[in-house]
């Protein structure tokens, strides 16, 4: 099946600067999703992105999909950005099967 | 307000007792799934849905039952759950495809003694 690896797997931050994520997956997608896990468990989706660029606020995505890669920039960043950052795929051939990264453990101090 | 709804959000239960964990969302989204999250090995798909009727294995379907016979109801069945159950649940849908992945529901923390 298809793999996902994320680095860095932890980040510790001081409050306003500014970070990359990175998502390498293996095979050919056709979905890949950035997800904020915050600390009561819930996952938030941030952006759905198979290929192309997206922002939303502090938050910017961008997947390049020939290359198979992905990157979640985060600007200026507050301690509500702590957490767990999911990249998960799905196969070109499987919508059905979202595969997870490990994550990344994002600490953002004041 | 579109959601998954999952119920309930904690339950600790004992070894061999069934239970049900609900699940319904209302986007009239095709595809539906359960996860299962644990320290050190991440999420990891239970079952999943493409339709009413069509369910299929993740990769760690023992112990657990599913059945889709509403296209918005999607429930995780536990016939006789053991402690290596116990983790955090999760329930997902989507269209298949329309460009907005997967939306999550808020977990479910099941602890099984």
């Amino acid at each position: 099946g298809i793999q996902v690896e994320q680095s860095p797997p932890d980040l510790i931050l001081q409050e306003g600067a500014n970070s990359t994520l990175r998502c390498n997956f293996s095979d050919s997608v056709n979905n890949l999703q950035w997800f904020h896990q915050n600390p009561w468990g819930q996952l938030i989706n941030l952006f759905y992105i198979p290929s192309g660029t997206k922002q939303n606020g502090r938050l910017s995505a961008t997947t390049v999909a020939t290359e198979r890669y992905s990157l979640l920039y985060i600007s200026s960043s507050q301690t509500t950005d702590s957490g767990v950052y999911f990249c998960a795929v799905s196969e070109s051939t499987s919508y059905g099967k979202l595969t997870f990264g490990q994550g990344t453990i994002l600490t953002v101090h004041p | 307000e579109a959601q998954v709804t999952q119920n309930p959000r904690y339950l600790i239960t004992v070894t061999g007792k069934k239970l049900t964990v609900t699940c319904s969302q209302n986007m009239n989204h095709e595809y539906m799934s359960w996860y299962r999250q644990d320290p050190g090995l991440g999420l990891r798909q239970i079952y999943y849905s493409m339709n009413v009727e069509v369910t299929d294995k993740g990769d760690v379907p023992e112990g657990y039952k599913v059945s889709r016979k509403e296209k918005r109801n999607f429930p995780l069945i536990l016939e006789s759950p053991s402690p290596n159950q116990t983790s955090l649940y999760f329930c997902a849908s989507s269209t298949g495809g329309g460009g907005y992945g997967y939306t999550f529901g808020s977990g479910t923390r099941l602890t099984v003694v």
